[in-house]
């Protein structure tokens, strides 16, 4: 049972463009909703995350918006670049004590110049 | 501060064999989860350890255990290796402190099953 929906698997955007991953979940006692970056040969490290208590979070050029009611979350990248290629994942866990993340099925994405 | 290590890097086994992976966290942090990543599955949980106790277990058969010292380093065997298996295994690390829900993830072993 994926209790996590990741779109699309593959993304190329113009550097400077807008890229946009969207995730949507199922569980609703998920309690915090993290976004991963991977470069190839390393493993997944932390981009941003959020809590269901609010709709918006925003670090620098990274913005995660969350629609609760929809059961939903996304990851902007503006001013996109070479150096964001990477694959990206979305994830969700329950509540603090229970720390498993439910990974998305992953995003390829490709910045060109 | 020094992130989470993973020992080995790289392996290489044949089918039948076991196999033992090695995970340092973050000094401090209290908490190990193990993942296995391959393409067609993607990241996939597998088990949870924290103060030397599995504290939850993913879908995985028995041939798949872990454990946890008391220095909060870990490791997990995989037991009658099966082609199947061959995927890059992630550690990774968090403090388990109320609202610090970051997980900080090792480089991964990369094992191979021939």
């Amino acid at each position: 049972q994926q209790q996590v929906k990741q779109s699309p698997q593959s993304l190329i955007v113009q550097k400077g463009g807008i890229s946009i991953i969207n995730c949507a979940y199922e569980n609703t006692a998920f309690d915090y909703f993290p976004w991963y970056q991977q470069f190839p040969g390393k493993g997944p490290a932390l981009l941003i995350a959020i809590r269901p208590d609010v709709s918006e979070k925003k670090e620098g050029r990274f913005t995660i918006s969350f629609n609760k009611s929809a059961k939903q979350f996304s990851l902007h990248i503006m001013d996109s670049q070479p150096g964001d290629s990477a694959t990206y994942f979305c994830a969700a866990s329950l509540v603090f004590g229970n720390e498993k993340l439910t990974f998305g099925t992953g995003t390829r994405l490709t910045i060109i110049p | 501060k020094a992130g989470v290590t993973q020992t080995p890097r790289y392996l290489i086994k044949t089918r039948g064999q076991q196999v033992t992976l090695s995970c340092s966290p973050i000094s401090g942090h209290r908490s190990v989860s193990w993942y296995q990543q391959t393409p067609g599955q993607g990241l996939q949980f597998l088990f949870e350890y924290f103060s030397e106790t599995q504290r939850n277990k993913g879908n995985f058969p028995g041939r798949f255990s872990g454990r946890q010292f008391s220095n909060s380093r870990s490791e997990m065997n995989v037991s009658t290796l099966e082609l199947g298996d061959s995927a890059l295994y992630l550690c990774a690390s968090s403090l388990e402190l109320a609202g610090d829900l970051e997980q900080f993830f090792g480089p991964g072993t990369r094992l191979t099953v021939l």
